[in-house]
């Protein structure tokens, strides 16, 4: 198995533009998580979904996130109009079992806003 | 309230000696579940290992040994004979019983030099 797969590994783009992040989970798992690090505030929990139903956004920052699971093997987290204060990295994760046994991670995507 | 400590934020130590990092969590749950994951220089988060709250056998894998203690509330990682490759940010986390919220301590930068 190739892993939680993570596009693009690096992103910049200016304020205001519009950046989408993928990300494709491992096969067969059912539950996948959108986390985002930064040095201030650590890993925190964006949003996650069980069987491609989003579970609990609550923590999306700001309307101007926006996460889909359209199937299975697919998920996409937008942000819109990013701001500099956006920059982190963005980890996408994937489990069995809603993670009690641990979540598979994805290499992250590096964003940074100018 | 759910809190994980990880009050070392870095350690230094030199190849071969055995190193303990620390994690101090906050829960009123009986059912609950501690991990540790690895973030090497790459950047993803590896997962090295879970435990439930109602097994308190310590646990080795390797050079790597786990001791909790709900006594205490801690559940610290121990690295016998440490490795140049064992350099990494180490991150503790919790999780509810009937949620798959991590929360995660804000880690522990560990290098180990040559």
């Amino acid at each position: 198995d190739a892993g939680v797969i993570q596009s693009p590994r690096h992103e910049v783009t200016e304020m205001g533009q519009e950046v989408t992040l993928r990300c494709k989970p491992i096969s067969g798992h059912d539950y996948l998580f959108w986390y985002r690090q930064t040095m201030m505030r650590g890993l925190e929990l964006l949003i996650y979904f069980n069987n491609n139903v989003p579970i609990d956004d609550s923590g999306m920052p700001e309307d101007r996130f926006s996460a889909k699971m359209p199937n299975a093997s697919f998920s996409t987290l937008k942000i819109q109009p990013s701001e500099p204060r956006d920059s982190a990295v963005y980890f996408c994760a994937s489990s069995s079992m809603g993670g009690r046994n641990g979540y598979t991670f994805g290499s992250g995507t590096r964003l940074t806003v100018v | 309230a759910q809190k994980v400590t990880q009050a070392q934020t870095e350690i230094s130590v030199v190849e071969k000696e055995d190193v303990t990092l620390d994690c101090v969590y906050e829960t009123r749950d009986t059912t609950y579940y501690l991990f540790w994951y690895k973030q090497p220089p790459s950047g993803e988060l590896v997962f090295l290992i879970r435990r439930n709250s109602f097994d308190e056998q310590n646990e080795i894998s390797g050079r790597y040994s786990w001791n909790f203690q709900k006594s205490t509330s801690s559940f610290n990682f121990t690295i016998t004979a440490s490795q140049v490759v064992d350099s990494a940010v180490y991150f503790c986390a919790l999780v509810r019983s009937g949620t798959y919220k991590y929360i995660f301590g804000t880690g522990t930068r560990l290098k180990v030099l040559a």
